[in-house]
């Protein structure tokens, strides 16, 4: 069984930093390519940051593109997203999601973890 | 930056069907993914690639995509279909992936 856990979440002040995890199971990790997305409250889908799989490089949205960082840790099989200079409009539940192998439409989610930037 | 537009609401009545369009440039040419979010839950992947379903998902839905408009299908609505629906695609020229803002769902 696919499984996708965020964690790392909490509350955080304007310009600090946070660390997010996914950790997975049930799957091959290092075939797959991953990606983090975010809900703020009450709105809808917003795509951060994709990663292609082990030889793939990272692409971000233009509103994180410079202060956040994705990568993956093929051995435990865990997605990382680092988030320095974080905004209140950061503020938001972040999804971490594996895509099928043939397409690289999201397929598995995982229940996301609550960034809070606040003073 | 590439562009999806949805109807921010679709009403439906039980048994019916429920049509939610989503709308960009040549959209037609890319292919289209659906996800059904109900509140409080992570998103769920109903259609991909246009029309095809994952095998957990009832046939109910379906797909299609031509033009400008890319397009959900929901046949003999639930009242358990009641959720936000957000197309996907992925904007080549940009390497972004693109959401649709979103349709809420109402089973009357």
């Amino acid at each position: 069984e696919v499984r996708l856990l965020e964690s790392g979440g909490g509350l955080v002040q304007p310009g600090g930093s946070l660390r997010l995890s996914c950790a997975t199971s049930g799957f091959t990790f290092k075939n797959y390519a991953m990606s983090w997305v975010r809900q703020a409250p009450g709105k809808g889908l917003e795509w951060v940051s994709g990663f292609g799989d082990s030889g793939g490089r990272a692409y971000y949205s233009d509103s994180v593109k410079g202060r956040f960082t994705s990568s993956r840790d093929n051995l435990n099989n865990t997605l990382y997203l680092l988030m320095n200079s974080l905004r209140a409009e950061d503020t938001a539940i972040y999804y971490c999601a594996r895509s099928m192998l043939t397409t690289g439409v999201f397929e598995f989610w995982g229940l996301g973890t609550l960034v809070t930037v606040s003073p | 930056s590439y562009v999806l537009t949805q109807s921010p609401s679709v009403s439906v009545a039980p048994g019916g069907t429920a049509i939610i369009t989503c709308g960009g440039s040549d959209i037609g040419s890319k292919s289209v993914h659906w996800f059904q979010q109900k509140p409080g839950q992570a998103p769920d992947l109903v259609v991909y690639d246009d029309r095809d379903r994952p095998s957990r998902i009832p046939e109910r839905f379906s797909g299609s995509n031509s033009g400008k408009t890319a397009t959900l299908f929901i046949s003999r609505v639930e009242a358990g279909d009641e959720a936000d629906y957000f197309c996907q695609v992925w904007d080549s020229s940009s390497a972004h992936w693109v959401f649709g803002g979103g349709t809420k769902l109402t089973v009357l």
